[in-house]
Formats: structure tokens, sequence, C-alpha cells
């Protein structure tokens, strides 16, 4: 099981506003800024949101992040077919063990 | 723009050591402040953090499989390498590297190699 909790699965229509949401604990997420990343098919993951909120160059603002505590979400204004696809949190974890980086299970983001 | 590629034996067998380079092109390994990672997905799962470098030499691994691995850096390659040990079926996993920079996530990413563990 993965260190950070994402929902398995998502949806929305075109044109529509989704949500995918990350939690995590007080090692990662409540001390650490959140990352998302896309996964296309077939292709290795490209990084969306870094910082909590910023996008790379390139990434559409359609795209959004926010944190709060041990928690974080990944919003996608006006949803359109191209944004199918996985998409996982990522977080620095500092525990005993040293500093890592934990990801999320996962979200597979269906569009309707 | 930093190029990364990953290269290695595409089948081994259990008990065996998995071998995989990656060959970063379009910049210098040797910048400081830049770590060299090694990410895996197993089959339909997520991702997995495997562990990773700076050009020191000093690396760090996730504790679930530090027993059974090392990384390494050569930097007049412009190379780093990953091997881990004892390899069984659950090591079957497509495997990243990439490259990120002080306490960001990679940026940078390869395309990835598929690592079938099989007699």
């Amino acid at each position: 099981q993965s260190v950070l909790t994402q929902p398995p699965s998502a949806s929305g229509t075109p044109g529509q506003r989704v949500t995918i949401s990350c939690s995590g604990s007080s090692s990662n997420i409540g001390i650490n800024s959140v990352n998302w990343y896309q996964q296309l098919p077939g292709m290795a993951p490209k990084l969306l949101i870094y910082s909590t909120n910023q996008r790379p160059s390139g990434v559409p603002d359609r795209f959004s992040g926010s944190q709060s505590g041990t928690s974080a979400s990944l919003t996608i204004s006006g949803l359109q077919s191209e944004d199918e696809a996985d998409y996982y949190c990522a977080a620095w974890d500092d525990s005993l063990n040293g500093q890592h980086v934990v990801f999320g299970g996962g979200t597979k983001l269906t569009v309707l | 723009q930093v190029q990364l590629q990953e290269s290695g034996p595409g089948l081994v067998k259990p008990s065996q050591t998995l071998s995989l380079t990656c060959t970063v092109s379009g910049g210098s390994m040797s910048s400081g402040g830049y770590y060299w990672a090694w990410i895996r997905q197993h089959p339909g799962k997520g991702l997995e953090w495997i562990g990773y470098i700076y050009y020191s030499g000093n690396a760090y691994y996730n504790p679930s499989l530090k027993s059974r691995l090392t990384i390494s850096i050569d930097t007049s390659q412009n190379q780093f390498s990953l091997k881990l040990r004892s390899v069984t079926a659950a090591d079957t996993a497509v495997y990243y590297c990439a490259r990120g920079y002080g306490a960001s996530v990679p940026d940078y990413w390869g395309q990835g190699t598929l690592v079938s563990v099989s007699s």
C-alpha cells in the first residue's frame, strides 16, 4: 500500500471541474509541499504541479493545486478529453529512515 | 534540455542481479544540488521510490530495498547505475531514472525500461 492515499478513480464530463484528493501524515504532507504527476498510458510520469501550486512551463492553468495540514488536492477546471490519465501525488517524507519521496497510489481519471 | 535514458537487460533470472544504467545528456551531472533517482512501477500499479544519489557519491536507499540495492554514479561518463541483487518475480517492473533538485521532486524522467524477472 502507498504512503499517500488517493481515491483509485475519478470521472467527469468535458468542461466540468474535477478534484482529486491526497492524504498523508505529519512526516510528509504535514511538513513538505505536495507535487502532482500526470501519467498518460505507456508514458513516463510528467510533473504537473510542484511546490503545492506551481505549474511547470507548458502546463495549462486549468490545473491547480492546494494543500492544508496533512491533505492536498489537485483541481482540473474545464476538463478536456486529453486530461484522461493517471494522476499521482508525491511528497518528500522525513522519517527515522531518512528522507525519501513517497507517492500516492494513483487516481485514474476518466473523461466521460 | 536534459534527457535521461535507461539501458540494461529486459529479462533477469530469479536470484540474479538486476543492473541498469541511466545516461544523462544535455546537462552536467556534477552541478551541485541535483540528485539522480531511480523509481519503479510494477505492472498496472503505482510508483515506488527506489533511491537516489548525489554527484558526490552519497546514496540513499528505500529502506525496504536497502539490503539488496546499490546505486552508483560516474560523472565522467554522465551515467548513474542501479544494481538490485537476489531478484524475484516481485521485482518485475518498469524502471525509471529521473533528476531532481534540492527539496523538489524529480522533474525530468527517462522513458522507462521494463525488466522482467523470470526463468
